[in-house]
């Protein structure tokens, strides 16, 4: 069975300073792709990155991008210019490419809460 | 405005209580999902529904019984619940069940 793990719960950072939320996962598949989602206070879980398992090319969202290290299963999520609206829970989750009884699995992790300080 | 509906935002409910939770969605989306989120635990899927038909259901108790009736629509009927169901429950859509989920803001369920 696959498995999502994010060993920090906390994390801090000074405003405009980088920051680095790690993931680890567990799967036997070859094929399938990462998420980090972030769930601010008002609770609303907005999708900030997706990493395709296939493309060796780490995905870059603006601000936000991923240290992709496949062989060593390792996801984690870099912040550049952190902002006070960075603040929030951030989900690192797990989607298989292939389909079980008609749909994909969502297999999520536990979560790093992101402080940002002025 | 997420675009994912969740009502009501907040519900305090008694073990023996019969109470719904209800998701709307206007994206266009075909899949829908529920998920529980307790505290310092992983978020947990509870069930998928792919153009209405219930694909996924993870050993969720029989207490906890969803309903599709069309594709903007997610209920979440509840029965006999237990202290340890306290929780927020998520709901989200996406375009077909193999795209990335858009969530709305949950309910966050007290049991007495």
């Amino acid at each position: 069975a696959q498995t999502v793990t994010q060993s920090q719960p906390e994390m801090s950072v000074q405003e405009a300073e980088t920051v680095t939320l790690s993931c680890t996962y567990d799967t036997s598949e070859s094929d399938y792709y990462l998420f980090w989602y972030k769930q601010p206070p008002s609770r609303q879980m907005i999708l900030v990155i997706r990493q395709e398992a296939y493309k060796q090319q780490n995905a870059t969202e603006n601000r936000f991008s991923v240290n992709f290290q496949k062989a060593a299963k390792s996801f984690s999520l870099k912040i550049s210019d952190s902002q006070l609206g960075d603040a929030a829970m951030y989900f690192c989750a797990y989607r298989s490419a292939e389909r079980a009884s008609g749909t994909y699995k969502y297999i999520f992790g536990t979560g790093t809460r992101l402080k940002v300080l002025a | 405005e997420t675009g994912v509906t969740q009502t009501p935002r907040h519900l305090v409910m008694g073990m023996t209580n019969k109470k719904s939770l209800k998701c709307e969605q206007h994206l266009g989306h075909n899949a829908m999902y529920w998920y529980k989120q307790s505290a310092k635990k992983p978020l947990e899927l509870m069930f998928v529904y792919n153009f209405k038909e219930q694909t996924e259901n993870n050993s969720v108790p029989s207490r906890f019984s969803p309903e599709c009736p069309n594709s903007s629509h997610l209920f979440l009927h509840l029965h006999t619940l237990q202290p340890e169901d306290s929780a927020l429950y998520l709901c989200a859509s996406s375009p077909i069940a193999d795209q990335p989920q858009h969530f709305g803001d949950g309910t966050r369920l007290s049991i007495l």
